[in-house]
């Protein structure tokens, strides 16, 4: 089992949508997950990061935790084309507070 | 930009080589985390960096080595090169005060190996 999974996608979702982002951990003592956006041919891009259980809002991303499912997610309200991209998730261990594993990815793809 | 640099930005090397890559943190900036990314995937944990220490290492062989300079640049080897090492390797610096928390990737170094 991977410690953090993500579904590859693409997730296909028209412009103007909500895009809904999921991913899955399996140590229950990660402490902290991060969403990066990274586009093609381009090094990650730091979106937000949650360490509470709930929403963390921050302009149309909106993060959600729930540490009791192990569960994180990204909603990213009015899609626009230029959020076509992988979006990676992240989770910091407490065992190895330095080490930040990342899922595979799942990417975006905004149509018009 | 994040203000993270990385050099260079493409090698081509021969199996059984070593090769070292170098990473410039943003400003004040004391800790450096290494990744290597293979296409198609997230990056895997290398190895980070805290004022010159090694402050925690991925599941890599002892070939990857790296050290931290006192401006907090950083340095990654890798030796006795595989095939397998050819991907994309990223630095990500942090400030200090957010334990990590926020890294900001530099534009990576794309090694491959034949």
């Amino acid at each position: 089992q991977k410690e953090v999974e993500q579904n590859s996608g693409p997730l296909s979702v028209p412009e103007g949508a909500i895009a809904s982002l999921n991913c899955t951990y399996s140590d229950r003592g990660s402490q902290s997950f991060f969403w990066y956006r990274q586009y093609s041919g381009k090094s990650p891009e730091l979106i937000m990061f949650i360490y509470s259980n709930g929403d963390k809002e921050d302009g149309r991303f909106t993060a959600q935790l729930n540490k009791a499912s192990q569960y994180v997610s990204l909603l990213i309200r009015d899609s626009q084309p230029s959020d076509s991209a992988t979006y990676l998730c992240a989770g910091r261990g407490y065992s190895s507070a330095s080490k930040i594993i990342f899922g595979s990815g799942t990417r975006l793809s905004i149509r018009p | 930009e994040t203000g993270v640099t990385q050099s260079p930005t493409h090698l081509i090397k021969t199996r059984g080589q070593q090769v070292t890559l170098r990473c410039s943190s943003q400003s004040g900036h004391n800790t450096v985390s290494w990744y290597q990314q293979a296409l198609g995937q997230g990056p895997q944990f290398i190895f980070q960096y805290y004022r010159e220490e090694e402050n925690g290492r991925g599941n890599f062989p002892p070939r990857f080595s790296g050290l931290q300079f006192p401006n907090y640049s950083s340095e990654l080897n890798v030796n006795a090169l595989e095939l397998d090492d050819s991907a994309l390797y990223l630095c990500a610096s942090s400030r200090p005060g957010t334990g990590g928390y926020e890294q900001y990737f530099g534009p990576g170094t794309r090694l491959t190996v034949t």
